[in-house]
């Protein structure tokens, strides 16, 4: 059982808008930054969103992040077939002294 | 560009060891934190361990504490992970990455550790 809790499958329509929450507790959302990645089956993760928000270059804009609280949301507008892959929520927690990650939730473009 | 290789997995038994290699290029690397996170076979993702950019300071998971140790070799721009007194749940892909102030910027394409009898 992950950290942080993901739902492990969102889906939506090819050009519409998805969100994907991330959800902890005060000693690791509540207190650092949140990163997200994104996985395609037999690839490495990468970084989409760092620092709760920001896009590192070459991400498009209709990638974003936020956070209040203990949780976190990954958003997806504009939804294309190419960003069907796995999603992660990342975050350092206190109490444990260590980087904790979701379980990870499968996003499916109907 | 920041290129991550991995290299060194493979088939070992249980109670045996393996040195994983993480070749670095594109970056300063002794200026860089960097890590080792893990991926069971269609499972999520496990952070392992963490090594600051002068290697003077690292940081295990309580799952491998006592058994795995991270390096680096700045003059060679390599980061390696030792692996010890493996056991059948620590099988996964295992990945190397840069780390950012906050996040893991930069992951290499991962070298599978598989322990079985």
């Amino acid at each position: 059982q992950s950290v942080l809790t993901q739902p492990p499958s969102v889906s939506a329509a090819p050009g519409q808008k998805v969100t994907i929450s991330c959800s902890g507790r005060s000693s690791n959302i509540g207190e650092n930054y949140v990163s997200w990645y994104q996985q395609f089956p037999g690839t490495a993760p990468k970084l989409l969103i760092y620092d709760n928000h920001k896009r590192p270059s070459g991400i498009p804009d209709r990638i974003s992040g936020s956070k209040s609280g203990t949780s976190a949301t990954l958003a997806i507008t504009g939804l294309q077939t190419g960003d069907e892959a796995e999603y992660y929520c990342a975050t350092f927690d206190n109490s444990l002294s260590g980087w904790v990650f979701g379980g990870g939730t499968k996003l499916t473009v109907l | 560009d920041v290129q991550l290789l991995e290299s060194g997995g493979g088939l070992v038994q249980p109670g045996g060891s393996l040195r994983l290699s993480c070749a670095a290029s594109g970056f300063t690397f002794s200026y860089e934190a960097m890590g080792w996170v893990r991926q069971t076979p269609g499972k999520g993702l496990e952070w392992v361990s963490t090594i600051t950019g002068s290697g003077g300071d690292t940081y295990y998971a309580d799952s491998v504490q006592g058994r795995f140790t991270i390096s680096r070799d700045n003059s060679k721009n390599t980061l390696y992970l030792q692996l010890t007194s493996l056991r059948a749940q620590d099988t996964a892909v295992y990945f190397c990455a840069q780390l950012g102030t906050d996040f893991f910027a930069k992951w290499g394409q991962g070298t599978l550790v598989t322990v079985s009898s």
